[in-house]
């Protein structure tokens, strides 16, 4: 079974800032995936990347397969960026069955 | 949101009762997957499915069953509802051409 961690855990900063969020797994995979999840429940997918770099706005996702860990990058942040963000991978490697999560990172940007 | 509902949103049940949660999909999608997700724990995968009666076990598949016996429908049964069944419950399909998985609304059971 993958393993996928995320740091940090808790995250606060100030609207404006460069925001990184990490994420490393266990299990050699085809690709990775980022989703976002607002107070009230909703799981939305932001980014699935299996390689190099993608950009969305003002999210940048990247991986890098060799070294298993991906960053998804918030620049010049904003107070409705306040979100649980969470990585997840394929369940164990192949991807048709399910995948599985890191505990995501409680981001709070404050005005 | 890939046409994805789920029923019931809310449910309250006791200890020993069965429950059958329910996840619809419009758009004819093979895959389809139901994840719990806990405080400290995150999200689980707890069965898949990869097409009309092709089911297989996640992660924490004890004390759950399923069943899909049209492709729109995918439904999570708990045989007999314990305490440790509480949480919120997501199914998810697998569609598009980078294969995204998407999630629908939820359903939040209290098991008392």
């Amino acid at each position: 079974k993958n393993e996928v961690e995320q740091s940090p855990q808790n995250l606060t900063a100030q609207e404006g800032e460069f925001i990184t969020i990490n994420c490393s797994y266990s299990v050699g995979i085809s690709a990775l995936h980022w989703l976002q999840q607002h107070p009230g429940g909703g799981i939305v997918s932001l980014f699935m990347l299996s390689s190099g770099k993608k950009k969305h706005g003002r999210l940048i996702a990247t991986i890098n397969i060799q070294e298993k860990h991906s960053s998804l990058h918030i620049t010049a942040s904003h107070p409705r960026d306040s979100a649980v963000y969470i990585c997840a991978g394929p369940y164990s490697g192949g991807g048709a069955d399910g995948l599985t999560f890191g505990k995501g990172t409680h981001l709070i940007i404050q005005p | 949101d890939a046409g994805i509902t789920q029923s019931p949103r809310h449910k309250v049940t006791e200890t020993g009762t069965p429950v059958t949660l329910r996840c619809h999909q419009t758009e004819n999608h093979r895959y389809m997957y139901w994840y719990r997700q806990d405080p400290g724990h995150g999200l689980r995968l707890i069965h898949y499915s990869y097409g009309v009666k092709d089911t297989d076990k996640g992660e924490v598949s004890d004390g759950y069953s399923v069943s899909r016996s049209k492709t729109e429908d995918f439904l999570l049964t708990l045989e007999s509802a314990t305490s440790s069944q509480t949480s919120v419950y997501f199914c998810a399909i697998r569609a598009g051409a980078q294969e995204t998985q998407y999630f629908g609304p939820g359903t939040r059971l209290l098991v008392l």
